[in-house]
């Protein structure tokens, strides 16, 4: 099983609705949890850490579900330059463990 | 000008070559991370460094060789990769804390790497 599972998508969405991305993780002993996202051909950047009492920053709101190992994401009111992979990451003491990434297409 | 800036861009060598890729942060980090990006599969961990100390190597082949002689410099010593060591490679920085716990990751741009 690997440490870190998302689904691949892509998800094709038009601009102005709203999508939600799932993550699960192995390891019930992960302490901290992240989204990133990467844009083509650059380098993956943080969007926001995720809490387990769930925080929202903007159009995004993150949850935690650590009984069953779950992360969400959830975009609203999607916009073009939202077009990204979004990366779930999940860490214990030092290392910090990627998904291999949700692509996420927002078309007008 | 970013924080975490990586030299070369882009590589392509033979088999037999050996090469090094280089990392420089300047956010005043005490942790460095090297991170393999294959497509279509999840960043790879490679090495931490924490406090210029290597504090974890994801059993990777010694044909990769890290070095860090300071917080701010990373390198990764490459000799006689494989065609299927092509790739992006990614460099880290974060502010880790006392417990060792990693903190965010600033990302620099990555050295995609082509083995012939």
């Amino acid at each position: 099983r690997k440490e870190v599972e998302q689904d691949p998508g892509p998800f094709n969405v038009p601009e102005g609705a709203t999508v939600a991305f799932n993550c699960t993780y192995s390891n019930s002993a992960s302490q901290s949890f992240f989204w990133y996202r990467q844009d083509c051909r650059k380098e993956p950047k943080l969007l926001m850490s995720v809490y387990s009492s769930g925080n929202e920053d903007g159009r995004f709101t993150a949850q935690l579900n650590r009984a069953s190992q779950y992360i969400s994401l959830l975009i609203r009111d999607s916009k073009l330059s939202d077009s990204a992979t979004y990366l779930c990451v999940v860490s214990y003491g030092n290392k910090l463990v990627f998904g291999a990434g949700t692509i996420l297409r927002v078309k007008s | 000008e970013t924080g975490v800036t990586q030299t070369p861009r882009h590589l392509v060598m033979g088999m037999t070559n050996k090469k090094s890729l280089k990392c420089e942060q300047h956010l005043g980090h005490n942790a460095m991370y090297w991170y393999k990006q294959s497509a279509k599969k999840p960043l790879e961990l490679m090495f931490v460094y924490n406090f210029k100390e290597q504090t974890e190597n994801n059993s990777v082949p010694s044909r990769f060789s890290p070095e860090c002689p300071n917080s701010s410099h990373l390198f990764l010593h490459l000799h006689t990769l494989q065609p299927e060591d092509s790739a992006l490679y990614l460099c880290a920085s974060s502010q880790a804390s006392l417990q060792g716990s990693a903190g965010e990751l600033f990302f620099g741009e990555g050295s995609r790497l082509t083995v012939l």
